[in-house]
């Protein structure tokens, strides 16, 4: 039961246009949730995070936006760049616990 | 230096072999966990520990056992490797202070059974 989907396998962007990646959830349970980058042959580093109690946060280039009727949630990077392609994970945690449950991974290409 | 170094990056192995996958830190976290990553699938938690004395299964703990060694060492072990096994496997630390859970991962370790 995949709790943490994560629909798009791939998006592909032109350099500075924006980037949408999207991350839907099941369980209402969630009260944090948090975006990760990963390179190739390295692991995944964090991005950025949200709290339940809020509907955006934003980070120079990056925003994250959540709507917790639609339990759905979306990253914006604007503009994207070449150094932008990378696995993007969505990952969400449970009010109970500190363990992070992970969405599948979007592939995102940005061309020059 | 690397924050959270795992060895090795590389290993082939054949079925029914033990093996080890080892992970040690400098940050100084309570904290350690072992996923693996295979394709279409994100990133699976097997074990974690948030204390030397504390071990904890996580979604897909079959097949795998942990030794938390110290605070800073956390190794994976595969008692008798299957193919399906085959997968990157990624160790992450955190400090569990901040509501946001942050993880610090290592480089990997990419795993093959043949």
């Amino acid at each position: 039961d995949q709790q943490v989907k994560q629909n798009s396998p791939s998006l592909s962007v032109q350099e500075g246009r924006i980037s949408i990646l999207n991350c839907d959830y099941t369980n209402s349970m969630f009260d944090y949730f948090l975006w990760y980058k990963k390179y190739p042959a390295e692991g995944p580093t964090f991005l950025i995070s949200i709290s339940s109690i809020k509907d955006k946060n934003e980070d120079g280039r990056f925003t994250v936006f959540l709507n917790k009727s639609a339990k759905h949630l979306s990253l914006h990077i604007v503009p994207s760049q070449p150094g932008d392609s990378a696995v993007y994970f969505c990952a969400a945690r449970l009010v109970s616990g500190s363990r992070l449950t992970f969405g599948e991974g979007t592939q995102l290409t940005v061309n020059p | 230096d690397a924050d959270v170094t795992q060895t090795p990056r590389n290993r082939i192995t054949k079925t029914g072999k033990r093996i080890m996958l080892e992970c040690s830190q400098t940050k100084g976290h309570d904290r350690m966990y072992w996923y693996r990553q295979d394709p279409g699938l994100g990133l699976r938690l097997i074990y974690y520990s948030f204390d030397v004395k504390d071990i904890n299964k996580g979604e897909i703990s079959d097949g795998y056992s942990v030794s938390r060694q110290a605070q800073a060492k956390f190794s994976l072990s595969l008692e008798s490797a299957i193919p399906n096994q085959t997968a990157f496997y990624f160790c992450a630390t955190s400090d569990g202070a901040t509501l946001a859970e942050k993880l610090f991962f290592g480089s990997g370790t990419q795993l093959s059974v043949l």
